[in-house]
């Protein structure tokens, strides 16, 4: 079965800084999805980026980008830019052959003045 | 577009009686939807991949017979809690899959949370 770690509950950045989440994954499929969610406190998940294991090029959307380590199973999240509506609980989840999401157990992210 | 939403956002019952959460679709057809369940900051666990036209799928440890599914149309799956007690109060949400999307993409609704007095 496929395992998601999350080792930081919680992270704190200040505002314009740059914060980098951690996830770690276990898995013995060659072909897979990995993905990071967002649930703020309205608790609505909301996708901030994919990344498809084939790809070796990490994927960026504008101030969120990864860091995929294949041979490490490592994907970590780096925002850039923290802003105050980046607060949220983050959430690292892996997708593969039988197209169910597993998740971590999250970072709490805090955004300081 | 990929909207998913979720019917109630909140109710709160008696133990031991029954409550229908809905999740449609919006704007895309999904032949598979999903439930989850978060308790109080922790991580959502998958329960049951819910079907169009057969039988969900439910995961080890989740009473088939307490959480009924039923997934009639394209657009619409629910979700019944059965005899629910204090225990099952929790935050239910639901995802959708877009037939003509990525399988490995999931569109999640608001989440209900369900309160059992």
């Amino acid at each position: 079965a496929q395992t998601v770690t999350q080792s930081q509950p919680e992270m704190s950045v200040q505002e314009a800084e740059t914060v980098t989440l951690s996830c770690t994954y276990d898995t013995s499929e060659s072909d897979y999805y990995l993905f990071w969610y967002k649930q703020p406190p309205s608790r609505q998940m909301i996708l901030v980026i994919r990344q498809e294991a084939y790809k070796q090029q990490n994927a960026t959307e504008n101030r969120f980008s990864v860091n995929f380590q294949k041979a490490a199973k490592s994907f970590s999240l780096k925002i850039s830019d923290s802003q105050l509506g980046d607060a949220a609980m983050y959430f690292c989840a892996y997708s593969g052959t039988a197209s169910k999401l597993t998740f971590g157990t999250g970072t709490r992210l805090q955004v300081t003045l | 577009g990929a909207v998913v939403s979720q019917h109630p956002s909140w109710v709160i019952c008696k133990s031991g009686t029954s409550v229908k959460i809905e999740c449609r679709s919006l704007d895309f057809q999904a032949t598979t939807m999903f439930w989850y369940r978060q308790f109080p900051k922790q991580s959502l666990m998958l329960m049951a991949t819910s079907n169009e036209g057969s039988k969900a799928t439910y995961e080890q440890g989740v009473e088939k017979d307490k959480f009924l599914i039923n997934h009639a149309s394209l657009t619409l799956s629910t979700l019944t809690v059965t005899s629910a007690h204090p225990e099952d109060s929790s935050f239910y949400i639901c995802s959708a899959r877009d037939n003509w999307g990525s399988v490995n993409e999931q569109f999640f609704g608001p989440g209900t949370r369900l309160t059992v007095l």
